[in-house]
């Protein structure tokens, strides 16, 4: 079974400052992907940023960057110039290739980000 | 606008009492699934359907129902409400089936609430 770890509950950063959520996973697959999701206080889930395992180059967008960590199964994200509307969870969330169960997300039980002005 | 919607948002029933949480998307999605969302457990598949017509059972199915009669519609059935189905759902469609990298989109989600 694939697994996905979020060891940090909870975090706090101040406006405008960088602050690095973590994500670990376990499979035995070669190839993958994963994603982060955002949840904000509304509840929409919306996708943040994607990487494709067999993509050595970690992904960006705009503010948002990940550092994929293959060989240790860590895909932390990491978010610069923290904005007030950047507060939400933060769920990682990982598909195996060829999935049995429908290319269903496998999420991990998230982090909660506040943003402090 | 791209969207998935669902209704209703917000519902108090019941035990035993069946209802139908709709879930419709306007994108010509081919693949749709529904999650719950429960606290400290992140989001799990309940039900999935590839395309019109077939449907598989996600990670947690026990209590639930679906049904992919129209490829836009994709209706979570619940016979009989228990307490322990109180939660969070979501509606997600993706564009194709065989494309795990495609984004997945999120309805708004329907909270749940069985007494």
């Amino acid at each position: 079974a694939q697994t996905v770890t979020q060891s940090q509950p909870e975090m706090s950063v101040q406006e405008a400052e960088t602050v690095t959520l973590s994500c670990t996973y376990d499979t035995s697959e070669n190839n993958y992907y994963l994603f982060w999701y955002k949840q904000p206080p509304s509840r929409q889930m919306i996708l943040v940023i994607r990487q494709e395992a067999y993509k050595q180059q970690n992904a960006t967008e705009n503010r948002f960057s990940v550092n994929f960590q293959k060989a240790a199964k860590s895909f932390s994200l990491k978010i610069s110039d923290s904005q007030l509307g950047d507060t939400a969870m933060y769920f990682c969330a990982f598909i195996p290739p060829n999935s049995n169960s429908g290319y269903a997300l496998n999420f991990g039980k998230g982090t909660s980000l506040l943003v402090t002005p | 606008e791209a969207q998935v919607t669902q209704n209703p948002r917000y519902l108090i029933t019941v035990t035993g009492k069946k209802l139908t949480v709709t879930c419709s998307q306007n994108m010509n999605h081919e693949y749709m699934s529904w999650y719950r969302q429960d606290p400290g457990l992140g989001l799990r598949q309940i039900y999935y359907s590839m395309n019109v017509e077939v449907t598989d059972k996600g990670d947690v199915p026990e209590g639930y129902k679906v049904s992919r009669k129209e490829k836009r519609n994709f209706p979570l059935i619940l016979e009989s409400p228990s307490p322990n189905q109180t939660s969070l759902y979501f509606c997600a469609s993706s564009l194709r089936d065989t494309d795990p990298y495609n984004e997945q989109f999120f309805g708004p989600g329907t909270r749940l609430t069985v007494l």
